[in-house]
């Protein structure tokens, strides 16, 4: 089946650094990738739609400054995390969908990353 | 969005059914339901989806009543490899792609020995 692969799996950053996370469909082209947060113990928090060639559509309450999301092509969309601060550690997923198979709408997630400021 | 409400956790043996239902009372008439499950520190794995009645694959069945203002994700025999979190998502998937899914609190199932 379709596979979402994101990289890094983990990353330790040190406060005020920037920290890009990569979001790549495998074996299919996805004009839309999705950007979720989760905190332990909690569910999966949508922060942007990504889109092929245009702009993010991000989640109210999401600083689009602070998370900056590239989709320069049908299989890759990137998130960076500008300026990272200790509030910004969580676990990041990516996911997308195959639309070209659309019969059964499956929404394919990447295994996610795992983001730790210092 | 339909909003979900399912059970906060759950408790179960090896070898027993596990019955999880979920609550979507405004779910509306192009809502897909769909269950996946996420172990720690992965990504969510889609498990099963369905409009109405019954579907089963190979690991789940989903029962969706007639009026479809619920659903319940049955899982035979669990094992302890089936200790997860599950989440009941409902949204309008065959479309265009571009619209997300929201997730709810979803359901903590511990499988004990």
């Amino acid at each position: 089946g379709a596979v979402v692969s994101q990289h890094p799996s983990r990353v330790i950053c040190k406060s005020g650094t920037s920290v890009k996370i990569e979001c790549r469909s495998l074996d299919f082209q996805a004009t839309t990738m999705f950007w979720y947060r989760q905190f332990p113990k909690k569910s999966l928090m949508l922060m942007a739609t990504s889109n092929e060639g245009s702009k993010a559509t991000y989640e109210q309450g999401v600083e689009k400054d602070k998370f900056l999301i590239n989709h320069a092509s049908l299989t890759l969309s990137t998130l960076t995390v500008t300026s990272a601060h200790p509030e910004d550690s969580s676990f990041y997923i990516c996911s997308a969908r195959d639309v070209q198979g659309m019969a059964t709408g499956e929404l394919f997630f990447g295994e996610g990353s795992r983001l730790t400021v210092l | 969005l339909a909003k979900t409400t399912q059970p906060i956790s759950m408790d179960s043996y090896e070898g027993q059914e596990v019955n999880i239902t979920c609550s979507h009372n405004n779910i509306a008439t192009n809502d897909y339901i769909t269950w996946y499950q996420q172990f720690p520190s992965q990504g969510p794995r889609f498990i099963i989806q369905g409009y109405k009645t019954k579907v089963t694959n190979e690991v789940a069945s989903l029962f969706i009543p007639a009026d479809r203002k619920s659903s319940t994700l049955s899982l035979p025999r669990v094992s302890l490899s089936d200790t997860a979190v599950y989440y009941c998502l409902v949204g309008d998937h065959v479309w265009t792609g571009r619209r997300a899914l929201t997730f709810g609190s979803g359901t903590r199932l511990q499988v004990q020995p």
